[in-house]
């Protein structure tokens, strides 16, 4: 899950198992929440978003989950491979006339082969 | 394909020097942003422009200026830099719209300051 500090949380999968990512959010008038993944070397890259009436998105191999009761957010990851390794971290938009967006500090995620 | 590039990946200066980080983006996106990211506390926003020679403080602007002339072009300066400093700096930009919650990154620039 996130966490604020020095330490990045990790996990670790083995190929073709599911992954699980968890993301706990702050603001509980976040309108849209996205979840992005940094590779090595690399800028963040979306991966997919959810709006905040929904509580489930599905996309190629990816499912957000959101559960606003808790304020909790899940990526999961169906039959990861190694190419999913990388930093995910979640993303909480408010819309306050403009869009603030609030990033949490990310998970590690490694696959092995 | 859409493209956010960084005139650096990695740069080395000294401490008091001043320094210059440039972006670009090739999506016509009016707005843009400047990141630190820190291990283990996420990314943190600088400064960002809604427009042409429009800027707004981020969450730490200390220590940062920033300068926007072309839509396309969104420089980060460092008047005098400190070795606090030191950290992987990420540009980002978004539409205008519906959407402009969606940011598209650049690859960084890993700054160290000695």
């Amino acid at each position: 899950g996130e966490s604020v500090g020095l330490h990045l949380p990790t996990l670790s999968v083995q190929e073709g198992d599911n992954s699980i990512i968890n993301c706990a959010y702050s603001n509980s008038a976040s309108d849209y929440f996205i979840w992005y993944k940094q590779e090595s070397g690399k800028g963040p890259q979306f991966i997919i978003d959810i709006r905040s009436n929904m509580d489930k998105r599905q996309g190629q191999r990816v499912t957000v989950l959101l559960n606003k009761t808790v304020k909790h957010l899940s990526l999961q990851i169906a039959a990861t491979q190694p190419g999913d390794s990388a930093v995910y971290f979640c993303a909480e938009i408010l819309n306050t006339g403009g869009f603030k967006t609030i990033f949490g500090a990310g998970t590690r995620l490694f696959v092995k082969a | 394909d859409v493209k956010v590039t960084q005139s650096s990946r990695y740069l080395v200066k000294r401490t008091g020097e001043k320094v210059f980080l440039e972006c670009v983006q090739d999506m016509d996106h009016e707005n843009m942003f400047w990141y630190r990211q820190d291990p283990g506390l996420g990314l943190r926003l600088i400064y960002f422009s809604y427009d042409v020679k429009m800027k707004e403080k981020g969450d730490i602007p200390e220590g940062y200026s920033v300068s926007r002339e072309k839509k396309e072009r969104f420089s980060l300066i460092l008047e005098s830099a400190s070795t606090n400093q030191t950290s992987m700096y990420l540009c980002a930009s978004s539409s205008r719209g519906g959407r402009s919650y969606e940011q598209y990154f650049g690859p960084g620039t890993r700054l160290t300051v000695t």
